[in-house]
């Protein structure tokens, strides 16, 4: 199947610093690609949708400017947590999508920890 | 968005076959069953998808209801790598957001 990478797999960052999550589809196009968190037992939850070239939509309740998202190629999807606070820790998760939307793939996830 | 229901959780022994069902009454002609798992502290997996037919692969069989409203994921014989939380999902070209229940907690005793 297709792979999508994701870098870091985990980060520890102190509090009102930035962090930037890099999500890349190694073997397709990506024409969409989607972002979620998941806090401890809890399901995924999506924070924003991308398409390449575009801004990205936000679900309700995500704040835009504290999680910018970049999706400049087709290939290359990036979320920065800007000003991170201890309550951004979790579990940030990148999916994928091809041309073929009934499909998608996952990145490995990144654990971000905010000290 | 389209619906799905699952078990919150499941208990199967090693070496035995685990059926892992999921409802989706509200399914319409266009939406593609998918499954993936996920193992802690890791992103979800994709195990299988089907739109009408029964579907297998290396991981798993997927069994689809005649009239769609329902599917079951078959792993033949659980290990203990099985261990995972596995959701059920719809896709389709109308509705092509991976959207996450809780998932069923696959839990495999030895």
């Amino acid at each position: 199947g297709a792979v999508v990478s994701q870098h870091p797999s985990w980060v520890i960052c102190k509090s009102g610093t930035s962090v930037k999550i890099e999500c890349r589809s190694l073997d397709f196009q990506a024409t969409t690609m989607f972002w979620y968190r998941q806090f401890p037992k809890q399901s995924l939850m999506l924070m924003a949708t991308s398409n390449e070239g575009s801004k990205a939509t936000y679900e309700q309740g995500v704040e835009k400017d504290k999680f910018l998202i970049n999706h400049a190629s087709l290939t290359l999807s990036t979320l920065t947590v800007t000003s991170a606070h201890p309550e951004d820790s979790s579990f940030y998760i990148c999916s994928a999508q091809g041309r073929r939307n009934t499909e998608a793939f996952f990145g490995q996830g990144t654990r971000l920890t905010v000290v | 968005d389209a619906k799905t229901t699952q078990p919150n959780s499941m208990e199967s022994n090693e070496e035995e076959p685990v059926h892992l069902p999921c409802n989706h009454s509200t399914i319409s002609g266009t939406d593609y069953i998918h499954w993936y798992r996920q193992l802690p502290s890791q992103g979800p997996e994709y195990v299988i998808h089907g739109l009408t037919s029964n579907v297998n692969n290396r991981m798993a069989s997927l069994a689809i209801a005649e009239d769609r409203k329902s599917s079951t994921l078959i792993l033949h014989r659980a290990t203990l790598r099985d261990a995972a939380v596995y959701y059920c999902i719809l896709l389709s070209g109308g509705s092509y957001i991976p959207t996450f229940g809780r998932g069923t907690s696959l839990i495999v005793h030895p």
